[in-house]
């Protein structure tokens, strides 16, 4: 079975700037979570989808951050415009549904991005 | 916001010694669950706890969850190097349209030394 795919795994760009993340979940998983790992922390969700409609987007600052799952399958995350604090690891996890004290999330690999 | 404290947040020791990690909370959480990250990669799942008291082995690694489900601690026997990496718990919300959130404590990173 394929794992969550993510890309590009590697972003640099300098502040201001726009970037945009892409995640591939596990076939067949109706949720999708995007976090945002900052170095010696733990994961920080960022915005959760049940299929293509948004649960939960608290914590996404909405003023520059933006995330989209069309047809209920892919998903892209984007910045707009990028802060140096921006600077962390992007983390895209699917699980087969959204809720269940056994719900286990798959995580990707991440996307690091540094902003200069 | 629910909040998980985990500590140490650092724990470096030699192979085969025995070590202990903890996941305290002043929430109570329907269950627990218990990542482990290496570089480069996202986290893997080693095990959800569900029932207070309860306490799950994997191999040298032993799980148990707080009577109250508001803490969790991780304990590993004899360490080797494999088991070098970051140490994640995570809690889900009890009750209410949390949809199975996650909130993740800041992590123990491990460096088991030969």
């Amino acid at each position: 079975e394929a794992g969550v795919a993510q890309s590009p795994r590697y972003k640099i760009i300098e502040k201001r700037q726009s970037v945009a993340f892409w995640c591939n979940p596990i076939s067949g998983h109706a949720t999708l979570y995007w976090y945002q790992q900052i170095l010696g922390q733990g994961p920080k969700l960022l915005i959760q989808f049940q299929n293509n409609g948004v649960v939960d987007d608290s914590q996404l600052p909405k003023d520059r951050f933006s995330a989209e799952r069309l047809k209920g399958v892919d998903s892209t995350l984007k910045i707009q415009p990028a802060k140096l604090e921006d600077s962390a690891v992007y983390l895209c996890a699917s699980s087969l549904r959204g809720s269940g004290t056994s719900n286990e999330q798959f995580f990707g690999p991440g996307t690091r991005l540094t902003v200069l | 916001t629910q909040l998980l404290e985990q500590s140490p947040q650092f724990l470096s020791i030699q192979e085969g010694e025995n070590l202990t990690v903890y996941c305290n909370s002043s929430s109570v959480f329907s269950s627990l669950q218990w990542y482990r990250q290496e570089p480069g990669e996202g986290p893997v799942l080693l095990v959800t706890v569900v029932t207070g008291g309860e306490v799950k082995k994997l191999k040298r690694l032993t799980f148990q969850f707080g009577d109250a489900r508001k803490d969790s601690s991780l304990h590993i026997t004899a360490a080797q190097p494999g088991d070098t990496g970051l140490y994640l718990c995570a809690g889900a919300e009890a009750g209410g349209t949390s949809y199975g959130k996650l909130t993740f404590g800041q992590g123990t990173i491990l460096t088991v030394h030969p």
